[in-house]
């Protein structure tokens, strides 16, 4: 089973504060994403990248900035947090072959911001 | 504009009973419509996909059909369980020659005892 981790399930992080959020995938996937997820709202791409080093602006990259050093490894950075950012952040992987391919995702991040 | 709007926002059944969720859609040019399952406070999992050519498919009590003419989705449940309270997501792909997928807000499922 693929299986896609990420770092922590629950953060709170005061406004200004750097964060980092970690997800790890275990099948050698070449394509991993960052969403975040808010009520009412559709999943909101915002960052993935396609290999290691390489790095795709989502729908809303502003204030986000991704790092992916090791193919398993794809770490979402908000440089300065704000109440805003507050959200569900989930991390997803799939093989090569988008928009075929079938992304498998992470169980989620929830940060608060304060 | 791309777009995927769900339909109902929330559903409450009763247990055994069978329901139907919509999704609608201007994705284009059209690739492919998953639906997802994501339980509460977990990441979503990928119920069924369906590309351009496919008009239905089955996972189980779950069955998703496609009209690619009136891009419309319907995710019919049968027979529901406890365990089918859930948000389902539509998520639909185009074919862009790089990546673009939209996700709906999904449709969150309350199944009562």
């Amino acid at each position: 089973d693929v299986k896609v981790t990420q770092s922590s399930r629950y953060l709170v992080k005061r406004t200004g504060e750097k964060v980092f959020l970690e997800c790890v995938q275990d099948m050698d996937h070449e394509n991993m994403f960052w969403y975040r997820q808010d009520p009412g709202l559709g999943l909101r791409l915002i960052y993935f990248s396609y290999d290691v080093k390489m790095k795709e602006k989502g729908d809303i990259p502003e204030g986000y900035s991704v790092s992916r050093e090791k193919k398993e490894r794809f770490s979402l950075i908000l440089e300065s947090a704000s109440t805003n950012q507050t959200s569900m952040y989930l991390c997803a992987s799939s093989p090569l072959g988008q928009p075929l391919s079938e992304q498998y995702f992470g169980p989620g991040t929830r940060l608060t911001v304060t | 504009k791309n777009q995927v709007e769900q339909s109902p926002q929330s559903l409450i059944i009763l247990e055994g009973k069978n329901c139907t969720l919509q999704c609608n859609y201007t994705v284009s040019p059209f690739s492919n419509l998953r639906w997802y399952k994501q339980d509460t406070g977990r990441g979503p999992v990928s119920l069924t996909i369906m590309t351009f050519s496919e008009n239905t498919k089955s996972n189980g009590r779950y069955t998703a059909t496609l009209d690619a003419d009136t891009k419309q989705s319907s995710l019919h449940i049968t027979a529901s369980q406890l365990s089918d309270s859930a948000s389902y997501i539509c998520v639909v792909s185009a074919n862009t020659g790089g990546f673009k997928t939209i996700f709906g807000a999904g449709t969150r499922l309350f199944v009562k005892a």
